[in-house]
């Protein structure tokens, strides 16, 4: 039990392009998901927290404008990069939690490249 | 601010032996532990989680949990190759919505 899965797995998109990321809970509803974003060789940064039903919650410094984040079900959560960047090329990762689950599972991951 | 700290390593062991990876946090009122797997290049996997004082055993792993000390750790029996990865340690933070703060991870090589 307890899967995530994230779609695409990997994309690579032009500078200006928008980019939608969606993070799935398979056998569980997830009454919280969270986003992160992983630089090579750095650590896990969170960015936001959300709440089914409810406005995300943004980390400082994670500009809500850019990286759009709805969680419309209790089993779907969807980041949105909006006007990519090269320096927004990265390893976006969401993790659900809720369902009767203290722990976050993690989704697969994906991997931007804005060229 | 809330911390959570680990050794970066690497921390070497050789094939068949215990791994021992160490954690410490900063805020007293933590009530749930975790420690996740990360391979390179790959998402974070949940290998135990812990919520009580003393030992909690799972396989081959074993997550350690002292509350006096801040203090929790991970050991891995009989080591393989194939658990040579960065392992991170998360400690909740209290704020109702279940998020975590992570160390930056321990990275393990089991050499054969």
């Amino acid at each position: 039990g307890a899967v995530v899965s994230q779609h695409p797995s990997r994309v690579i998109c032009k500078s200006g392009t928008s980019v939608k990321i969606e993070c799935r809970s398979l056998d569980f509803q997830a009454t919280t998901m969270f986003w992160y974003r992983q630089f090579p060789k750095q650590s896990l940064m969170l960015m936001a927290t959300s709440n089914e039903g409810s406005k995300a919650t943004y980390e400082q410094g994670v500009e809500k404008d850019k990286f759009l984040i709805n969680h419309a079900s209790l089993t779907l959560s969807t980041l949105t990069v909006t006007s990519a960047h090269p320096e927004d090329s990265s390893f976006y990762i969401c993790s659900a939690s809720g369902g009767g689950y203290n722990e976050q599972f993690f989704g697969p991951g994906t991997r931007l490249t804005v060229l | 601010q809330k911390e959570v700290e680990q050794n970066s390593g690497p921390l070497s062991v050789p094939e068949g032996a215990i791994a021992s990876l160490n954690c410490t946090y900063s805020d007293r009122g933590s009530q749930s532990f975790f420690w996740y797997r990360q391979y390179s290049g790959k998402s974070p996997e949940l290998i135990m989680s812990i919520y009580s004082n003393g030992d909690k055993e799972d396989g081959r792993f074993t997550a350690q949990l002292n509350k006096a000390s801040q203090y929790v750790s991970l050991l891995i029996r009989d080591s393989q190759p194939s658990d040579s990865a960065t392992y991170l340690c998360a400690v909740n933070e209290r704020t109702g919505f279940q998020k975590l703060v992570f160390g930056t991870g321990t990275r393990l090589l089991v050499s054969p």
